[in-house]
């Protein structure tokens, strides 16, 4: 069975540019939740769906963050304009419902120039 | 304070050494306790977890919970250097309608010398 799987694994943009990350989850899995760390930081929290809905966004940074899971299967997370600050590692966790261990992507890295 | 709070490291250890790794954390409304390992490039892979206090055992990892101590740790005996990576707690908290979100503390990059 495949895990939850992150696209790209590494983007370099530039400030002021837009970049979409997409996240698959494990099939089946309900839950949806993406993290950031940020360097010499924890990994924090960003926002949480349950199929196609957005249970819960209080991490969310700004405005300029969208996340989205039409159809409650994949997701994408897009950061537009992206700013240096907005540089880090994102990852994407899935589970089969709130309360249950999340397993984890292996991140996509963002470098914002 | 932070909510969860980890010694970032790094810890460097003779292979077959007994290693201990510790968070405490300031939120008692914290449910369940994990840890996660992490090898570099790579994401959180879960290794343990436990939702009350007292020892968990898995093979050569002992978790351990103090819910009155608010601590957590976990023991890797006969340590190999294949656990060279970074150790990270994380803790599971509820939110308002039904949500949930983990709170991770920094991580402890351990390396294991052959």
């Amino acid at each position: 069975e495949a895990g939850v799987t992150q696209f790209p694994s590494h983007s370099v943009i530039e400030k002021g540019q837009t970049v979409t990350l997409r996240c698959d989850p494990i099939s089946g899995h309900d839950n949806l939740y993406w993290y950031r760390r940020v360097m010499g930081k924890e990994i924090k929290f960003l926002l949480h769906f349950v199929k196609e809905s957005k249970q819960d966004e209080s991490g969310m940074p700004n405005n300029r963050f969208l996340a989205e899971r039409t159809g409650g299967t994949y997701s994408t997370l897009k950061v537009q304009p992206a700013e240096l600050e907005d540089s880090g590692v994102y990852f994407c966790a899935s589970s089969a419902q709130t309360g249950a261990l999340q397993y984890f992507g292996a991140g996509t890295r963002l470098s914002v120039l | 304070q932070k909510e969860v709070e980890q010694d970032p490291g790094p810890l460097s250890v003779p292979e077959g050494a007994i290693v201990s790794l510790n968070c405490t954390y300031s939120n008692s409304a914290f449910q369940y306790f994990m840890w996660y390992r992490q090898y570099s490039r790579k994401g959180p892979e879960l290794l343990m977890y436990t939702y009350s206090s007292g020892n968990k055992e898995d093979g050569r990892f002992t978790a351990q919970v103090d819910k009155s101590s608010k601590y957590i740790s976990l023991f890797i005996r006969d340590s190999q250097p294949s656990d060279s990576a970074t150790y990270l707690c994380a803790m599971s908290l509820a939110l308002q309608g039904g949500s949930e979100k983990l709170v991770f503390g920094k991580g402890t990059k351990l390396t294991v010398n052959p």
